[in-house]
């Protein structure tokens, strides 16, 4: 049971370039995130997805896009990198069960370390 | 929506010092919380959870109460190892309900440093 995984793992960008990072979770999970994290600015949420052809800004989605086209994947794409996007992204899943009296926990993946040159 | 306070830290012990971390919330109805462990060059991970008021969540050593009276659930462990080095993060739902499709609020982080 791999849980999330991402890749890559590291990349650095020129200015202008773009990319796509992966996340696959094998839980079969309704719920994916995309997070930054960033240096005394905690996690902040980029998008999301409650399920396979849907996808909702967060926080903070200037800049990216998504796109969950199968339910165990979800990517992130930086269509023209910016210096300001030089961050570690975090990928999460969940279940849709509640856990409890409300919220169930969500699951993490390794992290994509990107720089921006 | 819900939100939540968590003491900034950073914070620095001696092994086998004892650990508080403050977190403070203010929610709707009684949400399920939760604290993360962040590992150096790692993603998040669960450290402990609790669902109702006064459950206590444990692991690793680590313990929380969901104490509804003062809307805490503050982070502690009696004796800290060089190993628990890492950022920890408290965490609830955005808002009650199936509304928050599982999106969550975190802390800022509280990184914790021991020293042998």
């Amino acid at each position: 049971n791999a849980g999330v995984t991402q890749t890559p793992k590291f990349r650095v960008l020129k200015t202008g370039q773009s990319m796509t990072l992966l996340c696959a979770q094998d839980m079969n999970h309704e719920y994916m995130y995309w997070y930054r994290q960033d240096p005394g600015m905690g996690l902040r949420l980029i998008h999301y997805s409650v399920g396979e052809g849907t996808t909702a800004k967060g926080e903070v989605p200037d800049g990216y896009n998504v796109s969950r086209l199968k339910k165990q994947n979800f990517l992130l794409g930086l269509e023209s990198a910016a210096p300001s996007q030089t961050s570690v992204y975090f990928c999460a899943s969940s279940s849709r069960r509640q856990t409890g009296t409300g919220g169930s926990e969500q699951y993490f993946g390794p992290g994509t370390r990107l720089t921006v040159t | 929506g819900n939100s939540v306070t968590q003491m900034e830290g950073p914070v620095t012990l001696s092994e086998e010092a004892f650990l508080t971390i403050n977190c403070t919330y203010t929610a709707t109805g009684y949400p399920s919380l939760f604290w993360y462990v962040q590992y150096p060059g790692e993603g998040l991970q669960l450290l402990l959870k609790a669902t109702k008021a006064d459950d206590k969540g444990s692991n690793k050593g680590f313990e929380a109460t969901y104490r509804k009276e003062t809307t805490s659930f503050h982070l502690e462990k009696g004796s800290v190892q060089v190993s628990d080095s890492a950022v920890y993060f408290c965490a609830l739902p955005i808002n009650a309900g199936g509304t928050s499709y599982g999106k969550l609020t975190f802390g800022q982080g509280t990184i914790l440093t021991v020293h042998p």
